[in-house]
């Protein structure tokens, strides 16, 4: 499974855009690279998933280069409430339910 | 729909000490994953489920920690005897297994062992 690198923690303002990347030198063919987001006292909610190019659905995009590389969660707007630790992940759905490494995560922080 | 439960949220014991914790996964999931999430980490796997058979245990520390999902169903993990540094959130996970991405977590235990 890739290992991925992404920035310990982040901050922004409310109504601001926030893009956290995450890079993934060693991505595999097979990969899919997801995001989850985690608040306190609560389990890791999944935002996001693709594979290439730009997936975008009613919370996040996610923006994902020709080398795969390294991929982009965007955040449009970020209120308070998108406080939270975010997780990307790298690895393949498997056929058995797939297998999901998590990092450290990006502790992204939303002030007034 | 209703989602992962979990029990008991909160449980303090003392070092070797046994303890189980209680899953019960969202229905028609096949898939079923516990982590241990110690405090500023991100979840670690310990063992995962495809319906009542084990897919990957290689992080569980066997010498004292089991899990079973006897019907398929529910879950239930256990740590006897318990050490400190087992102090973490216990998350348990579903998913409706053959490939989907999407793990559905319940809230979690917080185990304290003092």
């Amino acid at each position: 499974l890739a290992k991925t690198t992404q920035p310990i923690s982040m901050d922004s303002y409310e109504g601001q855009e926030v893009n956290i990347t995450c890079s993934h030198n060693n991505i595999a063919t097979n990969d899919y690279i997801t995001w989850y987001q985690q608040f306190p006292s609560q389990g890791p909610r999944f935002i996001i998933q693709g594979y290439k190019t730009k997936v975008t659905n009613e919370v996040a995009s996610l923006f994902i280069p020709a080398d795969r590389k390294s991929s982009t969660l965007s955040l449009p707007r970020v209120s308070l409430s998108d406080t939270a630790v975010y997780y990307c992940l790298v690895g393949d759905r498997g056929n058995q339910g797939g297998k999901l490494i998590f990092g450290q995560g990006t502790e992204l922080s939303v002030k007034p | 729909e209703a989602g992962v439960a979990q029990s008991p949220r909160y449980k303090i014991i003392e070092k070797r000490q046994s303890v189980a914790f209680w899953c019960n996964p969202i229905s028609g999931h096949a898939t079923l994953y516990w982590y241990q999430q110690i405090l500023g980490q991100g979840p670690k796997l310990l063992i995962q489920f495809q319906n009542n058979g084990v897919v990957d245990d290689s992080q569980l520390p066997k010498d004292r920690f089991s899990a079973e999902r006897l019907k398929g169903v529910d879950s239930t993990l256990k740590i006897q005897p318990a050490k400190l540094e087992d102090s973490a959130v216990y998350l348990c996970a579903s998913s409706l297994g053959s490939g989907l991405p999407e793990q559905f977590f319940g809230p979690g235990t917080r185990l304290t062992v003092l």
